[in-house]
């Protein structure tokens, strides 16, 4: 197993267009993260999905904002109507629920955004 | 959403030197993490601890979970450049394994 992959690593494009974010996690893990980085800070919480079922979407996301894993595998995020507000890194994570004490999520590398 | 604040915000340390990160929070947390993440690159686990109190040893880093559960703070002895990064504790609030991160801590070595 080669870890999380997340596609495109880089996107850059212009306001008021669409985006997706693809992310594949580890074959074996049930369950899927999206967290938003702007440089420095620390993740934000976007949303996850546990198989094919999206548990919790945060408030700060907008409806610009959506997020599927349609057969509990890959995941896709898209941004519809890009604002200048939402560059930043998404980065994708997925975790085998329950996982005992260590709890841990495997993070890909990170699709980065610039929308100009 | 709970808040986790992280302090300092930034360090610059010789190596050699000893240092220590705190995280912060008003809330109980059923268990805390703390992940390192290098530019490019997604964070990765580095401990999880779970017990009020509680102690870990990673090699020179030293994890330390508060008596109450809301705060955790890590300690590098005879820091070296390889340390360098962004350190970033996440607390897991309800049990549930969703992890909320705090604000974290850029740590630099000067060789």
């Amino acid at each position: 197993d080669t870890g999380v992959s997340q596609d495109p690593r880089h996107k850059i494009t212009k306001r008021g267009q669409n985006v997706t974010f693809r992310c594949d996690p580890i074959s074996e893990h049930n369950r899927l993260y999206w967290y938003r980085q702007t440089l420095g800070q620390g993740p934000e919480f976007l949303t996850y999905f546990q198989n094919e079922a999206q548990l919790e979407k945060s408030r700060l996301l907008s409806d610009r904002f959506s997020a599927e894993r349609p057969k509990g595998s890959f995941s896709t995020l898209e941004i519809q109507r890009t604002e200048q507000g939402d560059s930043a890194m998404y980065l994708c994570a997925s975790s085998h629920y329950p996982s005992g004490r260590t709890g841990e999520l495997f993070f890909g590398e990170g699709s980065r955004l610039t929308v100009l | 959403t709970q808040l986790l604040e992280q302090s300092p915000q930034f360090l610059s340390i010789q190596e050699g030197e000893n240092l220590t990160v705190y995280c912060n929070s008003s809330s109980v947390f059923s268990s805390l993490q703390w992940y390192r993440q290098e530019p490019g690159e997604g964070p990765v686990l580095l401990v999880t601890v779970v017990t009020g109190g509680e102690v870990k040893k990673l090699k020179r880093l030293t994890f330390q979970f508060g008596d109450a559960r809301k705060d955790s703070s890590l300690h590098i002895t005879a820091a070296q450049p390889g340390d360098t990064g962004l350190y970033l504790c996440a607390g897991d609030d309800f049990g549930n394994e969703k992890l909320t991160f705090g604000t974290g801590t850029r740590l630099t070595i000067i060789p």
